[in-house]
Order: structure tokens, then sequence, then C-alpha cells
């Protein structure tokens, strides 16, 4: 257990489902973070939420929709969604005024067909 | 853009053998973060270096930043099974802080 909790760690979803997945930190925390992890690509940085504010959206279809209800909680809401956006997604939460990095959740690994 | 380069992308290695990743910046970095990422994982901050020159130690791994702060290197001696994953090094976009990442090396321990 990191202190960010993802669910669900695996999931399938058709072309035409919506799904959302969920992101939780109990580390104080005031900054979350949706990462993208594919196969040979670096990290790709998707949303920032900063004090429950949005500050970043990385270019991101808008098939992906973030929501951050509080600073403790952050969810993904996925529809429609093709299949290479099949891959890793990563949440991570860091405190931006201390040095001790991201902490990342465990992952869900998502496949769409 | 700003950029994070990370090289070699994989290294293959008999247990034992050193092994070493080096991470160069387009820009001067405020600071260096790395991370080890097990297979089937996720990545765990291991370090974060901000002074120039600034070496660290955790047991086996030897952690640089440069004068420069431009480039950093993660050397690790005589290398376990335990070593075994994707170490990336990451550092603050000038603009808004947000990390920008290297692509990751791959620590492969050859059978």
């Amino acid at each position: 257990e990191t202190g960010v909790t993802q669910t669900p760690r695996h999931l399938v979803m058709g072309m035409t489902n919506k799904k959302s997945l969920k992101c939780e930190q109990h580390l104080g925390h005031n900054a979350m973070y949706w990462y993208k992890q594919s196969a040979k690509k670096p990290l790709e940085l998707m949303f920032v939420y900063n004090f429950k504010e949005q500050t970043e959206n990385n270019s991101v279809p808008s098939r992906f929709s973030p929501e951050c209800p509080n600073s403790s909680h952050l969810f993904l809401h996925l529809h429609t969604l093709q299949p290479e956006d099949s891959a890793l997604y990563l949440c991570a939460s860091s405190q931006e005024s201390e040095n001790n990095g991201y902490t990342f959740g465990s992952g869900t690994r998502l496949t769409v067909v | 853009g700003q950029q994070v380069m990370q090289i070699p992308q994989y290294q293959h290695v008999q247990e034992g053998e050193d092994f070493t990743t080096y991470c160069n910046s387009s820009t001067t970095l405020s600071n260096i973060q790395w991370y080890k990422q097990r297979p089937g994982g996720h990545p765990v901050f291991l370090i974060q270096l901000v002074k120039s020159g600034e070496v660290k130690k955790q047991k086996r791994l030897t952690f640089q930043f440069g004068e420069a702060k431009k480039n950093s290197s993660l050397h690790i001696t005589a290398t376990q099974t335990t070593d075994v994953g994707t170490y990336f090094c990451a550092g603050p976009r000038d603009s808004n802080y947000q990390l920008i990442w290297g692509a990751g090396t791959k620590l492969i321990i050859k059978p």
C-alpha cells in the first residue's frame, strides 16, 4: 500500500462503454495527477489538479474526462475509447511545497476491445 | 521544448556486474528525481538531488547531479536480481514545475 489507492486494478471495456477510474490519496498531498503509460513510451502526463483546481490538461482527447471533488480523490471518466487507449493509467500525488517526489498508485491496466 | 533524454534504453548485465543510466536535460534543472519501476509495478520515488555536483548513495546505488545541473547518473554496483526494473529520471519544467520524464532505462539481468 503506497498511500495512493487506485481502483480497479484491471479493466476491460468495449469502445461504446462508459467507465470510471478512481484514485484516493491518504497522504495530505495538495496535487494529484493522471499519467498514461504505454509500452515503449515515456510516461505521459494527462491532467494535473492542485488544491482541487485543474492546472493542466495536456492536450488529452475529450473521451477522457477528469474529476476532482476534493483534494483526496481523483476520477478519470472514460467513454467511447479506442483500442490505442489501452495502457496502464497511473495516479500520483505530491506535496508541491516539499521535495519528496511523487507517490504513485498501483495503476489501472486498461484494455479497450 | 524542454526535454529530458535518458540512455541507454536497455542494459543487459550479468548478475554481479555494474549498471549505469544517464540523464541529460536540454535546460538547467532546479532538481532531478529518480524513480524505479519493477516489472508489473508502478514507479517508486528513490531520491531527489538539488545541489550542483551533488552525490548521494543508497547502499549499492550512487546518484550524481552534474555541476551544470543539466545531467545526472545512477550507478548500481554489483547488480542483484532485485535490481531488475526500469529506472526513470525526471526534472521539473521551467514554467510550472511539473515533471518532465526521461524514457527510462530497463535493467535486465542475463540468466
